[in-house]
């Protein structure tokens, strides 16, 4: 089956720009996640998706970060105005569990963003 | 929701012999999962253990759990160069949370 989806690979840009990922999961996932992961940290969960409901988005640094989950298939994280802080590598997983449970994460490739 | 505590940081060891990651975590959870990642890729799914398991076995995997403790392990035999990699635990409460990983280093 094919996996998670994530475009673009990497991007750079200037602090106080824009930036959008977008993210298809795998076909048929009920959950979508983002997390960011800094360079030598774990991933930490930004916003949590089910169908196109927003279940956990209490991470998410709302007065610069937006999230949209289009039809309950794919997804957009934006950034806008990016920040230094921002540099990260940021990760798109699904799971067909839904529900209270989470079950097995698939993740994408992740966009590598880094922020001048 | 927590996060999972890994150690060590970082763990190097030789080919053939065999490396454990710990895992510790704050509160209740329904199961909890292991996770590898090679530089510059995503993660990958390695084994899932529920709040009732006590020991899970794939291939030269073994997982621990003791909810007591509130603590994983994840025992890697016979190491391979290409495990060399970053492990994470990760505690599912709702949500999945991470914890910092353990960078492995295989050395042929």
């Amino acid at each position: 089956e094919a996996g998670v989806a994530q475009s673009p690979r990497y991007k750079i840009i200037e602090k106080r720009q824009s930036v959008a990922f977008w993210c298809n999961p795998i076909s048929g996932h009920a959950t979508l996640y983002w997390y960011q992961q800094i360079l030598g940290q774990g991933p930490k969960l930004l916003i949590q998706f089910q169908n196109n409901g927003v279940v956990d988005d209490s991470q998410l640094p709302k007065d610069r970060f937006s999230a949209e989950r289009l039809k309950g298939v794919d997804s957009t994280l934006k950034i806008q105005p990016a920040k230094l802080e921002d540099s990260a590598v940021y990760l798109c997983a699904s799971s067909l569990v839904s529900g209270p449970r989470v079950g097995k994460l698939f993740f994408g490739s992740g966009t590598q963003l880094s922020v001048l | 929701s927590q996060q999972g505590e890994e150690d060590p940081q970082a763990l190097s060891i030789q080919e053939g012999e065999n490396a454990t990651m710990n895992c510790s975590y704050k509160t209740s959870i329904n199961n909890l999962q292991w996770y590898r990642q090679n530089s510059g890729r995503g993660l990958v799914h390695l084994i899932l253990i529920r709040s009732n398991e006590r020991e899970k076995h794939s291939g030269r995997l073994r997982v621990t759990l003791d909810t007591s403790k509130k603590s994983s392990s994840l025992l890697i035999t016979a190491s391979r160069a290409a495990d060399t990699a970053s492990y994470f635990c990760a505690t599912e409460d709702n949500d999945m949370r991470f914890g910092a990983g353990t960078r492995l280093t295989v050395k042929p």
